[in-house]
């Protein structure tokens, strides 16, 4: 089946460091991924969405100056948390659909970010 | 987007069938309707989804009523490791550049 495969699980950083998630489609291309976070007891918030060879388009209140996505080829996406505060610790998860119709959604195992 | 109603949590005992009910009374004719559940601490994993025929693979069955406005994941027998939540979400289509937003699920418990 199809894997997308997350790195890190977990990390944890100093306030004012950065951070880089990667997002990788083990076995198919995928045009288009999808960044979410998620806090604690909470549901996951879509914060944007992945283009490959374009600019990301960000949900509304996340900031694109903070979050820097990258989408370099068919299978790689990164996330990176730049300066990153203690109010930015969460789970970040990736996800990702074959492009081919009527295929799926595909997660990560998500990363654990904890800023101290 | 079209929202969905779930039960915030359901209680099962193991090896029994499970029923999980969502209602989207405000689904349009090209949304689909998506399953998802989540253990703890991982990703979300897909289970299931359709359009307007009853669907069933390894993992579960989608039973979409007639009118559209309401569907039932169907877990034939629970087991301890189905214990996740689960979230029933409607997309405007199978299509990649539509991203699918959670709502809060429904936290199934199931007991030895």
């Amino acid at each position: 089946g199809a894997v997308v495969s997350q790195h890190p699980s977990r990390v944890i950083c100093k306030s004012g460091t950065s951070v880089k998630i990667e997002c990788r489609s083990l076995d198919f291309q995928a045009t288009t991924m999808f960044w979410y976070r998620q806090f604690p007891k909470q549901s996951l918030m879509l914060m944007a969405t992945s283009n490959e060879g374009s600019k990301a388009t960000y949900e509304q209140g996340v900031e694109k100056d903070k979050f820097l996505i990258n989408h370099a080829s068919l299978t790689l996406s990164t996330l990176t948390v730049t300066s990153a505060h203690p109010e930015d610790s969460s789970f970040y998860i990736c996800s990702a659909r074959a492009d081919r119709l009527n295929s799926p959604l595909h997660f990560g195992n998500g990363t654990r970010l904890t800023v101290t | 987007d079209a929202k969905t109603t779930q039960p915030n949590s359901m209680e099962s005992n193991e090896e029994e069938p499970v029923h999980l009910p969502c209602n989207h009374s405000t689904i349009s004719g090209t949304d689909y309707i998506h399953w998802y559940r989540q253990l703890p601490s991982q990703g979300p994993e897909y289970v299931i989804h359709g359009l307007t025929s009853n669907v069933n693979n390894r993992m579960a069955s989608l039973a979409i009523a007639e009118d559209r406005k309401s569907s039932t994941l169907i877990l034939h027998r629970a087991t301890l490791r189905d214990a996740a939540v689960y979230y029933c979400i409607l997309s405007p289509g199978p299509n990649s550049g539509y991203a699918l937003n959670f709502g809060k699920g429904t936290s199934l418990l199931v007991t030895p």
